[in-house]
């Protein structure tokens, strides 16, 4: 597509049950990063993707938090037993290859458990 | 652990004056810099890059500074527009790596 696409925009969750975030980055991009973003504050690294491998899960912040790529395509962040903290806005981008810059970003997917 | 923080969280500008927004960075070990500006309810948008071999880079309206000497990165924009209104964001990648730091952000208010 033309540019990061994200869905769902927005996601309202009760405590407990498990959310699946989905990120189609720029065609042609082989990387593919995911970031947190909570109300007023920047943006922080979770995972990033070079093709369907994950060299750096260093951000993921617990156990609870996975995420996957296929087809060196769509990717999904998988948040498993959700807490309030989790709520945030969560941030795809993508950029030709690992280490290119800029990275390009979706819109986000709102995240808000009850 | 390094950071990079940025000095003035508002800043209130008058529609045709220039703009200045600063961020300071800790990680001397930081080989690029970027802005980005995010508008509400959407992603970040790239402006402008800068690689710590340069001091400066000129855009349409925007110039970045870079002084490595105190860690300081700047962003200037010339003859703000309503349209500039948003959050402003600095990051830094450090050591080629492939994730970037950001600071909390700015907000830019363009006062008619």
């Amino acid at each position: 597509g033309a540019g990061v696409s994200q869905s769902p925009s927005n996601k309202v969750t009760e405590k407990g049950k498990d959310v699946e975030l989905r990120c189609d980055p720029i065609s042609g991009h082989t990387a593919l990063y995911w970031y947190r973003q909570r109300l007023g504050q920047g943006l922080e690294f979770l995972i990033y993707f070079q093709g369907n491998s994950a060299p750096d899960k260093s951000g993921l912040p617990s156990d609870r938090f996975s995420a996957e790529r296929t087809g060196e395509s769509v990717s999904t962040l998988t948040i498993q037993r959700t807490q309030q903290e989790d709520s945030a806005v969560y941030l795809c981008a993508s950029s030709r290859k690992a280490g290119d810059q800029p990275q390009h970003f979706g819109d986000g997917t709102r995240l808000s458990i009850l | 652990g390094e950071s990079v923080g940025l000095h003035l969280p508002t800043l209130s500008v008058q529609e045709g004056d220039n703009s200045i927004i600063n961020c300071a960075y800790s990680n001397s070990a930081s080989d690029y810099f970027i802005w980005y500006k995010q508008e509400s309810g959407k992603g970040p948008q790239f402006i402008i890059d800068i690689r710590s071999n340069m001091d400066k880079r000129q855009g349409q309206r925007v110039t970045v500074l870079l002084n490595k000497t105190v860690k300081h990165l700047s962003l200037q924009i010339a003859a703000t527009q309503p349209g500039d209104s948003a959050v402003y964001f600095c990051a830094e990648r450090t050591g080629g790596g492939n994730k970037l730091t950001f600071g909390t952000g700015t907000q830019l208010k363009v006062e008619l």
